[in-house]
């Protein structure tokens, strides 16, 4: 079965614009979440959706927003973005997220300039 | 917050050597998965422990939980070139899941 797709894979944005990515997970999965890896940080959890609604959030200014729609494809939003911004947004779908596996999506790589 | 953190940050062997990495949380966890990613590529599952003091095995990996459901490693014997990239534990406790920052894993022929 098909993977998680993520789009666009790269994208360059000026300091002040916003950026929307989007993610379409594994058929019949219905939790979405995402991810910001940079090489200093690591992984760190953004938000999570299940069934439309955000049940988990990361510790992200409110620039870093969500949403999932009835297909269970999500987008996540940033907005007045900042050089520290750039970085891989990683999608993962999964069946449950609170006890299963994440799949990856390839990510989408962002750089602020 | 919990804290998951991930140790060595980078280790560099010889084929044929074995590595070990470790993760350690500072709350106890209901389960822990480690995730392996190739360099340019994505996080791939490898395995999720749930028991304490649980120990699982694929092939050259060996995965264990501590006791205390606080710590685990991942421990490659005989490590081959295909065993590059960075390893990712992550634990979760209650609805936060948290990575550790991850193994960089560098094998030379």
């Amino acid at each position: 079965k098909a993977g998680v797709t993520q789009t666009p894979r790269y994208l360059i944005k000026t300091r002040g614009q916003q950026v929307t990515l989007s993610c379409s997970p594994i058929s019949g999965h219905r939790s979405v979440s995402w991810y910001q890896q940079t090489p200093g940080q690591g992984l760190q959890f953004l938000f999570e959706y299940f069934s439309e609604t955000q049940r988990n959030k990361g510790n992200f200014p409110g620039r870093f927003s969500g949403r999932q729609f009835s297909n269970s494809r999500s987008e996540m939003n940033v907005s007045t973005l900042e050089l520290g911004d750039s970085a891989l947004y990683l999608c993962a779908s999964s069946l449950d997220w609170s006890t299963g596996e994440l799949f990856f999506g390839e990510g989408s790589r962002l750089t602020v300039l | 917050g919990q804290q998951v953190m991930q140790i060595p940050q980078y280790q560099h062997v010889q084929e044929g050597e074995d590595f070990t990495t470790y993760c350690n949380s500072s709350t106890t966890l209901s389960n822990i998965q480690w995730y392996k990613q190739r360099p340019g590529g994505h996080p791939v599952f490898l395995i999720q422990l749930v028991k304490s003091g649980e120990v699982k095995k694929q092939k050259r990996l060996t995965f264990q939980f501590g006791e205390a459901k606080k710590n685990s490693s991942l421990h490659i014997t005989a490590t081959q070139t295909t065993d590059v990239g960075t390893y990712f534990c992550a634990g979760r406790s209650g609805y936060a899941l948290n990575f550790g920052k991850g193994t960089s894993l560098l094998v030379t022929p």
